[in-house]
């Protein structure tokens, strides 16, 4: 069955430093993988989308990478702030078994920015 | 442009009762998603309406219902109430499923006592 991997465990990193998260999927061919942000007790407000034919993307300080090969994204944020601190989800989109277009989501990983 | 809104916020019930909840997506959006994320939980797909017709569903009981209505907005209906049904439940829209991102709510707390 498909399944996404998000690291379930926080990530702690100083003010100004790269924040690195990692999102592994397997029994998957995604069209697209999306990154979205998550705060406490509110919806997932949309980041970034990365398609399979493209191996990197970039926002403002949001760095988005995709390994089709290895199955697996990497999200930077860099010169990481405290207001960054939230849970990111990593969703995949398209060609998933069954014919279903609908984006499957992983658990999420907590990042905690400190001052 | 108004985001997708949500109502009520909060809603507290108990075993047994059934619970309604609404949503109204972005103007333009046909397309209405709801997710189930409980405690520590990711989001776990429920429903999926477009221009008015339930085109997917997810692994859940058939006591989860929804409807979407002729001006896109829609509600989902949570009969039989359970315990495990304390969640909070996230609508989200998007205009094209396959390359469009969703926009979500900010939810519906559900808390069955």
């Amino acid at each position: 069955s498909q399944k996404i991997e998000q690291n379930s465990e926080a990530l702690n990193i100083q003010e100004g430093k790269t924040a690195t998260l990692t999102c592994n999927y397997t029994n998957y061919s995604p069209a697209y993988l999306q990154w979205y942000r998550q705060d406490p007790g509110r919806g997932p407000v949309f980041l970034l989308l990365i398609r399979e034919n493209e191996k990197e993307k970039r926002k403002e300080r949001l760095k988005v990478t995709f390994d089709t090969t290895l199955k697996q994204s990497l999200f930077h944020i860099t010169a990481s702030q405290p207001a960054d601190s939230a849970t990111y989800l990593c969703a995949l989109g398209g060609r998933a078994s069954g014919g279903s277009y609908i984006p499957t989501f992983g658990r999420g990983t907590s990042l905690i920015v400190h001052p | 442009e108004a985001g997708v809104t949500q109502s009520p916020t909060h809603l507290i019930k108990t075993r047994g009762q059934q619970a309604t909840l609404r949503c109204s997506p972005i103007s333009g959006h046909t397309s209405v998603y709801w997710y189930q994320q409980a405690l520590g939980l990711g989001l776990q797909f429920l429903l999926w309406y477009d221009e008015g017709e339930e085109r997917n569903r997810g692994n859940f009981p058939p006591r989860f219902s929804g409807r979407q209505f002729p001006n896109y907005s829609s509600e989902l209906n949570v009969n039989a109430l359970e315990l495990e049904d304390s969640a909070l439940y996230l609508c989200a829209s998007s205009l094209v499923i396959r390359t469009d991102t969703q926009y979500f709510g900010p939810g519906t707390r559900l808390t069955v006592l």
